[in-house]
């Protein structure tokens, strides 16, 4: 089956640690995207990527990373830096071009302690 | 001011009533898409518009691009519909922006 995969669904860290988030799709989509919801908010963009090799910044970039080695794996690194890390984080990938919807993960809840 | 105003921000409806989401936007569009947040925290996408009107089911969506405007409608809802609908515009950059969600729920 095609789909867009992410773990794990509940991850808990310690204040101070980095931790990375997998996000996998096989759905030979171009564009990835990650995104972050917070409780009364809308998603709001931390990173994204239209090709393998390159990715640019969303709103809210601070204090986390990604990489783009592979056309299926779009990986996201929560630093130290971040400072209230603790949301439901949600991978998404598209076909490129601007008519096509987006496809998202099931999400994965991260919670500092 | 968020670029994309979803309304109602919270919706209770008894089983078997007409729904409606509205939602509007400030920037320029080259489409606007429904989806459909389970309470597991999993998203799906509802629809796709550019122009005009879209039927799936007992879902119909629409969009007035020259108000900025968009719509959708739930036709005889059912408990199972209970869930939070957003509203998602991508601009011609291709960047996406989301409303903060509908939460509708539909008593039995």
């Amino acid at each position: 089956d095609g789909g867009i995969t992410q773990s794990p669904k509940y991850l808990f860290r310690k204040e101070g640690q980095n931790v990375t988030l997998s996000c996998e799709q096989n759905l030979n989509h171009d564009a990835m995207y990650w995104y972050r919801q917070d409780p009364g908010q809308g998603l709001r963009l931390i990173y994204y990527s239209q090709i393998v090799n390159d990715f640019q910044k969303g709103d809210i970039a601070e204090g986390y990373s990604v990489s783009r080695e592979k056309k299926e794996s779009f990986p996201l690194t929560v630093t130290s830096a971040q400072k209230n890390p603790t949301a439901f984080y949600l991978c998404a990938s598209s076909l490129s071009g601007p008519y096509n919807e987006q496809f998202f993960g099931p999400g994965t809840r991260l919670t500092v302690l | 001011k968020n670029e994309v105003e979803q309304s109602p921000q919270n919706l209770t409806a008894q089983e078997g009533e007409f729904i409606t989401i509205n939602c509007s936007y400030s920037v320029g569009i080259s489409a606007l898409h429904w989806l459909q947040q389970h309470p597991g925290g999993g998203i799906v996408s509802l629809f796709m518009l550019s122009s005009g009107k879209k039927k799936h089911g007992r879902l119909i969506a629409t969009i007035n691009i020259q108000e900025k405007h968009s719509s959708l409608h739930i036709t005889a809802s059912h408990p199972r519909d209970s869930a939070v609908y957003i509203c998602a515009v991508r601009n011609t950059g291709n960047q996406f922006y989301f409303g903060t969600g509908t939460s509708l729920t539909v008593i039995p």
